[in-house]
């Protein structure tokens, strides 16, 4: 069946603009994740929901950063005036319940 | 707070060793270990999940096991090829939903 799939694959964006980030899990799945890696750091949580709510946003690293989730189903961040520090990689992975979480390709964020 | 550490964050081995990668983890009330892969520019693999109250997992030549009283999981790859060059992460959900991701260990495989 289809994967966890994520677009755009690549962004490049000027600084202060808005960009939003969308993720479709695979279907059925009822837990959302988003991450982030930077180039040469390790995947940092950013926030995950269990349907459309999101229990723990405590990885979002400001307020700019924000993400919903609607249906169940597609899941979109949005950084707001972005900046040069959130240059990353953005990975969304799906989960049913608490087993094995599938990730999607990623999103390339480039900030310029 | 979970920590994850990975030991090493480099290895380099030639085709058809057998291999662990190693896995440390601060909190031992774990609800989920898992291992991933990662190639290049690629998002992430799973290899394979280890529940609390198992201690391993097998999927052909990899095992993986979990001890949560020392705080640590060990990926075994057995005869290892070419192909199984990329970043190998290991993952802990402290039962929060919330998996916190070691570095990783990036595997060459020399033919």
């Amino acid at each position: 069946g289809a994967g966890v799939s994520q677009s755009p694959s690549n962004k490049v964006t000027e600084k202060g603009k808005d960009v939003e980030l969308r993720c479709d899990p695979i279907s059925g799945h009822t837990a959302l994740y988003w991450y982030r890696q930077s180039l040469g750091q390790g995947l940092e949580f950013l926030i995950y929901f269990q349907g459309n709510s999101a229990p723990d946003k405590s990885g979002l690293p400001s307020d700019r950063f924000s993400a919903e989730r609607t249906g169940g189903s597609v899941s979109t961040l949005t950084i707001q005036r972005t900046q040069q520090e959130d240059s990353a990689v953005y990975l969304c992975a799906s989960s049913r319940d608490r087993r094995e979480q599938y990730f999607g390709p990623g999103t390339r964020l480039t900030v310029t | 707070k979970q920590e994850v550490t990975q030991i090493p964050a480099a290895l380099s081995v030639p085709e058809g060793e057998n291999l662990v990668l190693n896995c440390s983890f601060t909190d031992s009330a774990i609800y989920n270990l898992q291992w991933f892969r990662q190639d290049p520019g690629k998002g992430l693999t799973s290899l394979l999940l280890i529940q609390s109250s198992q201690r391993e997992q097998t999927s052909g030549r990899l095992n993986a096991s979990l001890d949560k009283s020392s705080g640590r999981s060990t990926l075994y790859i057995a005869a290892s090829q070419p192909g199984d060059s990329a970043t190998y992460l290991c993952a802990a959900d402290s039962g929060t939903y919330k998996y916190i991701f070691g570095t990783g260990t990036r595997l060459k495989v020399l033919a």
